[in-house]
């Protein structure tokens, strides 16, 4: 997990709250990601970025809205946490230009009550 | 959905056994790479297998790939207690989006 580090490690919150996650890499790589990790889906994206303030949507963004206003750092934010946003959340990094390996972080275990 | 496919979802064999899990993927991708994730980590890249590139290897894992039939497979030999983890396919099919499989779950039983 060198280069990335995801905060918080663990937060339990109530159904209606806001919620952030944050993404921090030294790598100085311009792609950022998070996933999500749920038991039978595997790890599904919910957001990129390709570039400060430069984001997408992957397949599973409803709910979910992300900020870059620095390189190192990429934000989730879960406006209003429902029980169904209850996972295991992933960022990952990648260089680009050919170097198309992803480095990920620890992950950050969310419950929603 | 984007998502690919492992197969088997989980296996066992004993140590010393080589272990295949295949990928199944749904779009033209211009590579296929494999990760895998110890319980409670984060993923860690493997190996990487570009669209034209039918075989690859390094050390105990040779991975092949059939673009015809969009399926990737992982094999690993003499396999050890340690090789124990989930082994997850990613596809990059636009360039720098990736989209990983469901996974395979994998135990080496000593």
């Amino acid at each position: 997990d060198a280069g990335i580090t995801q905060s918080p490690r663990h937060k339990v919150t109530e159904t209606g709250t806001p919620v952030t996650l944050r993404c921090h890499q030294t790598e100085n790589h311009r792609y950022m990601y998070w996933y999500r990790q749920d038991p039978g889906h595997g790890l599904r994206l919910i957001h990129y970025s390709y570039g400060v303030k430069d984001t997408d949507k992957g397949e599973v963004s409803d709910g979910y809205s992300v900020s870059r206003s620095k390189t190192e750092d990429f934000l989730l934010t879960l406006e209003s946490a429902t029980s169904s946003q209850t996972s295991v959340y992933f960022c990952a990094i990648c260089g680009g230009f050919g170097a198309n390996v992803l480095t990920f972080g620890a992950g950050s275990r969310l419950t929603v009550l | 959905s984007q998502q690919g496919e492992e197969d088997p979802q989980a296996l066992s064999i004993q140590e010393g056994e080589n272990a295949t899990m295949n990928c199944s993927y749904k779009t033209s991708i211009n590579n296929l790479q494999w990760y895998r994730q110890n319980s409670g980590r984060g993923l860690v890249h493997l190996i990487l297998i570009r669209s034209n590139e039918r075989e690859k290897h390094s050390g105990r894992l040779r991975v092949t790939l059939d673009t015809s039939k969009k399926s990737s497979s992982l094999l690993i030999t003499a396999s050890r207690a340690a090789d124990t983890a989930s082994y997850f396919c990613a596809t990059d099919a636009t360039g720098n989006q990736f989209y990983f499989g469901t996974g395979t779950s994998l135990t080496v039983i000593p």
